[in-house]
């Protein structure tokens, strides 16, 4: 049973590019988390979602910022016009049921923006 | 705000000894705290969680002591291993909450 999916594991953007990044859950899981680790920093959460919804973006920045889980596919962190503090270590979680205890991490995207 | 203060920073410890990590925390909504171990280049990991109405849990060599009153919990590695030597994060959530609030992260070296 592969655990969570997250790729590409590296990422290098100029400022002012765009940064997806992509996260594939456990099998049968339906629920996913995103959470951005800035350096020497705990992890922060951005936003829940459940196929095809967002339920709770209260911690996503209100720029720039989006993400999806769509019916078929991975969920999508996707940050428009990137800047320096930008770079972190973005971590993908999910969980069958809503339940937080039971988040699976993935092993995260390391964003570095020049 | 820091929902979640975990101290300390960086802890070295002697193989085969104890290490004490600490966690307090505001919100008396809080009724899920769990313990994450995070290796350099991994996601974190699960290690041991607890809930208010115990004030300890033990799994092998890893206990969680949780003090209601004082809104603090702590993780104790016992017969600590070089490959203990990772970054752990506290954490905590409450009934009904999305998601998990983490401390800042403790980084344990343990050595031969």
């Amino acid at each position: 049973n592969a655990g969570v999916m997250q790729n590409p594991r590296h990422l290098v953007r100029r400022r002012g590019q765009e940064a997806r990044l992509r996260c594939s859950p456990m099998k049968g899981h339906s629920h996913v988390y995103w959470y951005r680790q800035l350096p020497e920093e705990g992890l922060k959460f951005m936003v829940y979602l459940q196929k095809e919804n967002i339920i709770d973006e209260s911690g996503m920045p209100k720029e720039r910022f989006s993400a999806e889980f769509p019916k078929e596919g991975p969920s999508i962190l996707r940050i428009q016009q990137v800047v320096r503090g930008d770079s972190a270590a973005y971590f993908c979680a999910s969980s069958p049921g809503r339940a937080v205890g039971e988040q699976f991490f993935g092993p995260g995207t390391r964003l570095t923006v020049l | 705000q820091q929902q979640v203060k975990q101290s300390p920073q960086s802890l070295i410890v002697q193989k085969g000894g104890i290490s004490i990590i600490n966690c307090a925390y505001e919100n008396t909504a809080f009724d899920y705290f769990p313990w994450y171990q995070q290796f350099p280049g991994k996601g974190p990991a699960l290690l041991i969680a607890i809930r208010p109405d115990v004030s300890e849990k033990k799994e092998g060599r890893f206990t969680i002591s949780f003090n209601k009153s004082a809104k603090q919990f702590s993780l104790h590695i016992m017969d600590s291993q070089p490959g203990d030597s990772a970054t752990y994060f506290c954490a905590a959530s409450g009934a009904g909450a999305n998601n998990l609030f983490f401390g800042t992260g403790t980084r344990l070296t343990v050595i031969p």
